[in-house]
C-alpha cells in the first residue's frame, strides 16, 4: 500500500499571498496524483488530476506539479474562498489512497 | 448536471446492519465505475469500495472486506452499500463518488454524504 504524506498539516496564509502544499508518496505513483478541496460540511471536490491538469472550472491560480513521489499544489494568490482543507490522492497503485490533508487557514 | 445523492445513514448499534443508497443523475450511470469513500469525524478520507460500470466486478479495502457489499442497479441509476457487522470505527460520513472514466479510481463528482453512527 502506498502511503501518502502531506505537509504541513496546517498552513497559515494571508489573503493574496501564495500557498504551497506538499504531498509525498512512499513509492512512485508516476503522475497519477490528484488534489481535492474540502470546505467545512461539504464533500471534497476535484481540483487537479494527472498531477498538473486543472479540473473543469478550476481557476488558474491553482496549479499542480511533480511526478514520481513528490508533488506540490500551489495557490498563487489566496482568495477568501480558498481557505479550506486540501487532500492529495494517488490512483496509480492499488488501493487508491489519500494523504492526511493540509488545512489552509487565514493568517 | 451530475448529481449524486446519498441516503440511508443512521444511528445503529455495534453488530448491526445498514444499507446506503446513492441516486445518480446527469450522466450515463452504467458507463462509469463508482466508489464509496468515508470520512470519520475530524479525520481524513478513506476509499474502501468500488464497482465497475457493469457491476460485474467489485473491490474492497481490507478494513471492510467480508462485512460490506457494494452493488448497483443500472436500471435505477443507483449505487448501494450493504454494511453488516458494524463497528464503532465504521462511524463516518459516507460519500459515493463517480469515477473520472470507467476505471481509474479518480473521483470527479461526489455526493453530499450521509452520516453513519455506530454506537450503543
Amino acid at each position: 500500500e502506498v502511503v501518502m504524506t502531506q505537509s504541513p498539516a496546517t498552513l497559515s496564509v494571508s489573503p493574496g499571498e501564495r500557498a504551497t502544499l506538499s504531498c509525498r508518496a512512499s513509492q512512485t505513483v508516476n503522475s497519477k496524483l490528484a488534489w481535492y478541496q474540502q470546505k467545512p460540511g461539504q464533500a471534497p471536490s476535484l481540483l487537479i488530476y494527472a498531477a498538473s491538469t486543472r479540473a473543469t472550472g478550476i481557476p488558474a491560480r491553482f496549479s499542480g506539479s511533480g511526478s514520481g513521489t513528490e508533488f506540490t499544489l500551489t495557490i498563487s494568490s489566496l482568495q477568501s474562498e480558498d481557505f479550506a482543507l486540501y487532500y492529495c490522492q494517488q490512483y496509480n497503485v492499488w488501493p487508491p489512497g489519500f494523504g492526511g490533508g493540509t488545512k489552509v487557514e487565514i493568517k | 448536471e451530475v448529481q449524486l445523492l446519498e441516503s440511508g445513514g443512521d444511528l445503529v448499534q455495534p453488530g448491526g446492519s445498514l444499507r446506503l443508497s446513492c441516486a445518480a443523475s446527469g450522466f450515463t450511470f452504467s458507463s462509469y465505475a463508482m466508489s464509496w469513500v468515508r470520512q470519520a469525524p475530524g479525520k481524513g478520507l478513506e476509499w474502501f469500495s468500488a464497482i465497475i460500470g457493469s457491476g460485474g466486478s467489485t473491490y474492497y479495502a481490507d478494513s471492510v472486506k467480508g462485512r460490506f457489499t457494494i452493488s448497483r442497479d443500472n436500471s435505477k441509476n443507483t449505487l448501494y452499500l450493504q454494511m453488516n457487522s458494524l463497528r464503532a470505527e465504521d462511524t463516518a460520513v459516507y460519500y459515493c463518488a463517480k469515477d473520472f472514466s470507467n476505471w481509474d479510481l479518480l473521483f470527479d463528482y461526489w455526493g453530499q454524504g450521509t452520516l453513519v453512527t455506530v454506537s450503543s
